[in-house]
């Protein structure tokens, strides 16, 4: 049984491009959660899915967006990227918070 | 907003040592959890609590949900060369089967063991 899987590993882009990084699910969760982390630094927030709709949202722009598709896999996509973009994006799916798993993250750079 | 003060930021310690590393707020949580990030992996589980004054155990791994909801701490026992990581505390708001919640993270404790 696959656990959370992201994609892509790392990723390079330039100020004012755009990303969007992808995330599976484990099997049988039906919520996803994004997180940031800058370097040196715990997780923060940036918004939740469940049944294809944002649930909760962190204290991020409005530049930071996502999606949920029907089989639970999600997109965050990130416009108008700034230096300050630059971090390791984790997803985390679960059922609820005990059972709330972490994929291993995309690094992305902003040059 | 929220914030959790995680404390201390980095330990050296001896193998065989045991650890202990503790977060505070200013605002009342209704979870703590526990987690330990690895390098280039995402952080994972060690002990969720949720209920005040709860003791938690998980092999070596002892944490406790402070009394006034504002804190907890995580021991280690006999410490371990693969011990070594990043320890995050985090908080949420909601109850144990609440998905609508929002998870607060600390900074994290860098723990290094010495040779």
């Amino acid at each position: 049984d696959a656990g959370v899987t992201q994609s892509p590993t790392h990723l390079i882009k330039t100020r004012g491009q755009q990303v969007t990084l992808r995330c599976s699910p484990k099997s049988g969760h039906d919520t996803v959660s994004w997180y940031q982390q800058a370097l040196g630094q715990g997780p923060q927030f940036i918004f939740q899915y469940y049944e294809e709709e944002e649930r909760q949202r962190g204290n991020f722009p409005d530049r930071f967006s996502g999606h949920q598709f029907p089989n639970y896999s999600s997109e965050l996509n990130v416009n108008a990227l700034l230096l300050g973009d630059s971090a390791l994006y984790l997803c985390a799916s679960s059922m609820d918070i005990r059972t709330q798993y972490f994929g291993p993250g995309t690094r992305l750079t902003v040059l | 907003g929220q914030q959790l003060n995680q404390s201390p930021q980095s330990m050296f310690i001896q193998e065989g040592e045991d650890v202990s590393m503790n977060c505070t707020s200013s605002s009342i949580f209704n979870t703590w959890l526990w987690y330990k990030q690895d390098p280039g992996e995402g952080p994972v589980l060690l002990i969720a609590l949720y209920k005040a004054g709860e003791l938690t155990s998980n092999g070596r791994l002892t944490a406790q949900f402070g009394i006034t909801r504002k804190d907890s701490f995580l021991n280690i026992s006999a410490s371990i060369p693969s011990d070594v990581g990043i320890y995050f505390c985090a908080g949420d708001l909601g109850g144990p089967m609440n998905r609508d919640d929002k998870i607060i993270f600390g900074k994290g404790t860098r723990l290094h063991i010495l040779p």
